[in-house]
């Protein structure tokens, strides 16, 4: 049973470039949320998709944006980096429930380092 | 928005020894609260969840207590191993349900 899994392990970019980041949950899971991970910090949540919609946002810039597949799959899409865009980027999977997601499991991260 | 912090920032217990890492949340919503371990450059791996209408939950050698009255959560580790030495956060529904909020870890370190 393969578990939430993200690429690509690590990323390196410049100032006012673009990046994609892609995850795929874990199986039987049908919503994805993305999280910014700062050095020393707690993971704060972006935004979550469900139904290949956003279904809740964090606070976080019109930068960034996302997307999900038919087949539950995600992506994560930062335009114009800046140097604070330095971070983990963590994706979490989980089966919805009406409302409220439950037993939310993480990947492993992509590391991104904007210079 | 939520705050979810936590008492002790480190924590370092003898090997064999109990652990017990704490955690206060601000939203009294909040119904649902998940303990994540974190190693070093791994993603949080999921420990033990709780529900609001529980006050206590064990697993294996970890029991997650829950008091709502103060807001405040804490996670005990039995028998501590080396192993165990990571970032551990406690995160929170909130309001909504649909997104967790994290304190900022506290990160425990086994001495053998």
């Amino acid at each position: 049973d393969a578990g939430v899994t993200q690429s690509p392990t690590h990323l390196i970019k410049t100032r006012g470039q673009q990046v994609t980041l892609r995850c795929s949950p874990k199986s039987g899971h049908d919503t994805v949320s993305w999280y910014q991970q700062a050095l020393g910090q707690g993971p704060q949540f972006i935004f979550q998709y469900y139904e290949e919609e956003e279904r809740q946002r964090g606070n976080f810039p019109d930068r960034f944006s996302g997307h999900q597949f038919p087949n539950y799959s995600s992506e994560l899409n930062v335009n114009a980096l800046l140097l604070g865009d330095s971070a983990l980027y963590l994706c979490a999977s989980t089966l919805a429930g009406v409302k409220k997601v439950d037993e939310q499991f993480f990947g492993p991260g992509t590391r991104l380092t904007v210079l | 928005g939520e705050s979810v912090g936590l008492h002790l920032p480190t924590l370092s217990v003898q090997e064999g020894d109990n652990s017990i890492i704490n955690c206060a949340y601000s939203n009294s919503a909040s119904d649902y609260f998940i303990w994540y371990k974190q190693e070093s450059g791994k993603g949080p791996q999921f420990i033990i969840d709780i529900r609001s209408n529980m006050d206590k939950r064990q697993g294996q050698r970890v029991t997650v207590l829950l008091n709502k009255t103060v807001k405040h959560l804490s996670l005990q580790i039995a028998a501590t191993q080396p192993g165990d030495s990571a970032v551990y956060f406690c995160a929170e529904n909130g309001n909504t349900g649909n997104q967790f909020y994290f304190g900022t870890g506290t990160s425990l370190t086994v001495i053998p």
